[in-house]
């Protein structure tokens, strides 16, 4: 059975600080990991993807993966109300297709 | 392009009736993906296709669902006969290729059966 596990939150942080997101997964055969955002009714979007372990930046976000540890987490620097939403860590790979899902990280933004 | 698009966005229902959800792909998408989201279990994988053929569908929770998708451009997911159990909204999403993980979404279908 393959897994995703993630905090539920919510997970509360003051405008302009750094938000950690944090996922665990179980299938080491998983090959990729994906972060998606998604606001309250609406649908996934895909914000960040890693495939080698250590570091990936694209602008505020910072994806992280430590493939050891089956350790995959999210960094969003400069937070911002806006970045307020469900976050979603997903994995790919390892002899499956499609994505698998953690059940995502409720994330709030205190102005 | 404009994205994958999935009719109805609403539908009620009630228990015991046929439900149809359809979905269009991302044009040059070669897989297309069918999701489940409910509050309990998060978001789950039914189905997925890959070049219009049914590659997994162990996801698919009982023999009242079923997916086809006639052509590349085209998807259907119908339950019959529907129960309230199945209330969630339903994803459909394509990527390039069945390894991919940059799945597009669209928008959904709330579902509610009473």
């Amino acid at each position: 059975q393959k897994e995703v596990e993630q905090n539920s939150g919510p997970l509360s942080v003051p405008e302009g600080a750094i938000a950690s997101l944090n996922c665990t997964y179980s299938d080491r055969g998983s090959q990729s990991f994906f972060w998606y955002r998604q606001y309250s009714g609406k649908s996934p979007e895909l914000i960040m993807f890693i495939y080698s372990n250590g570091d990936k930046e694209d602008g505020r976000f910072t994806a992280q993966l430590n493939k050891a540890s089956q350790y995959v987490s999210l960094l969003i620097r400069d937070s911002q109300p806006s970045d307020s939403a469900t976050y979603l860590c997903a994995g790919a790979g390892g002899g499956a297709d499609g994505l698998t899902f953690g059940k995502g990280t409720h994330l709030i933004i205190q102005p | 392009d404009a994205g994958v698009i999935q009719s109805p966005r609403h539908e009620v229902t009630e228990m015991g009736q046929e439900v149809t959800l359809r979905c269009k792909p991302i044009s040059g998408h070669n897989s297309l993906f069918w999701y489940r989201q409910t509050m309990m279990r998060g978001l789950e994988l039914l189905i997925y296709f890959n070049n219009n053929v049914p590659i997994d569908d162990s996801g698919m929770p009982e023999d009242r669902f079923s997916a086809k998708m006639p052509n590349a451009s085209f998807s259907t997911l119908k339950i019959q006969p529907s129960e309230p159990r199945d209330s969630a909204v339903y994803f459909c999403a394509s990527s390039l290729d069945r390894l991919s993980g940059e799945a597009f979404f669209g928008q959904g279908t709330r579902l509610t059966v009473v």
